[in-house]
């Protein structure tokens, strides 16, 4: 079974708008980490948070973390064109030492 | 700039032949892992190893599938006999214990 949801599955917005994702997971985790895939490519480790924070931001990236609702969010704040590719969020469920399970993803799409 | 490398980052086989692909980690990590993505299923772990030990293949179809670690610098996956089914995108991945990974730009295989 998917440990990590994604929500929403495809998302379209303007660019400068910010983009929400939300990720649901379902067991403990060690930590959740968010990664960017663009068309063709392979995964690109965008953060990670582990299970003792709450947020954590790397430049227009902001990434929260709730342990008590096993939910997550990614926040792309000023979004630009080259910021078009797939979001998967992954959990490193605690006693797999460092499996991730990937979520199915979200979708984004910037319009220029 | 360390990267995953794979090789071929294409293929085409038809039904019934071996295929093998080949994967060079990033020097210095010890965990690497051998995933499968197609748009119905999404990202799938197939494999990982830590310091060339096997230690989860539980989703890989152990009839056809065969993944090794001969040295540190290499891994690779092997499919015999290849089946249409088999038609996705895999990817290897290396890291250090539980901490982000890294992908490789993937393997494309497609068989007929």
């Amino acid at each position: 079974s998917q440990q990590g949801e994604e929500d929403p599955q495809a998302l379209s917005i303007q660019e400068g708008e910010n983009a929400t994702m939300n990720c649901s997971y379902k067991t403990s985790i060690n930590n959740l980490q968010w990664y960017r895939q663009n068309s063709g490519r392979g995964l690109v480790h965008l953060i990670l948070i582990r299970s003792n924070e709450r947020e954590k931001h790397s430049g227009r990236l902001r990434v929260t973390l709730d342990t008590s609702k096993k939910s997550s969010s990614l926040l792309i704040t000023a979004s630009r064109a080259a910021d078009t590719a797939s979001y998967f969020c992954a959990t490193d469920a605690t006693g797999n030492t460092g499996k991730l399970i990937f979520g199915q993803g979200t979708t984004l799409q910037v319009k220029p | 700039d360390a990267r995953v490398t794979q090789t071929p980052r294409h293929k085409v086989t038809e039904m019934g032949q071996e295929v093998t692909m080949r994967c060079q980690p990033i020097l210095g990590h010890n965990t690497v892992f051998w995933y499968r993505q197609t748009m119905m299923q999404g990202l799938e772990l197939l494999a990982y190893f830590r310091n060339r030990a096997p230690l989860d293949d539980s989703g890989m179809p152990k009839d056809r599938f065969s993944a090794e670690m001969p040295d540190a610098t290499l891994a690779t996956l092997k499919i015999q006999p290849s089946e249409p089914r088999d038609s996705a995108v895999y990817f290897c991945a290396s890291g250090s214990n539980s901490g982000p990974q890294y992908f490789g730009p993937g393997t494309r295989l497609t068989v007929l």
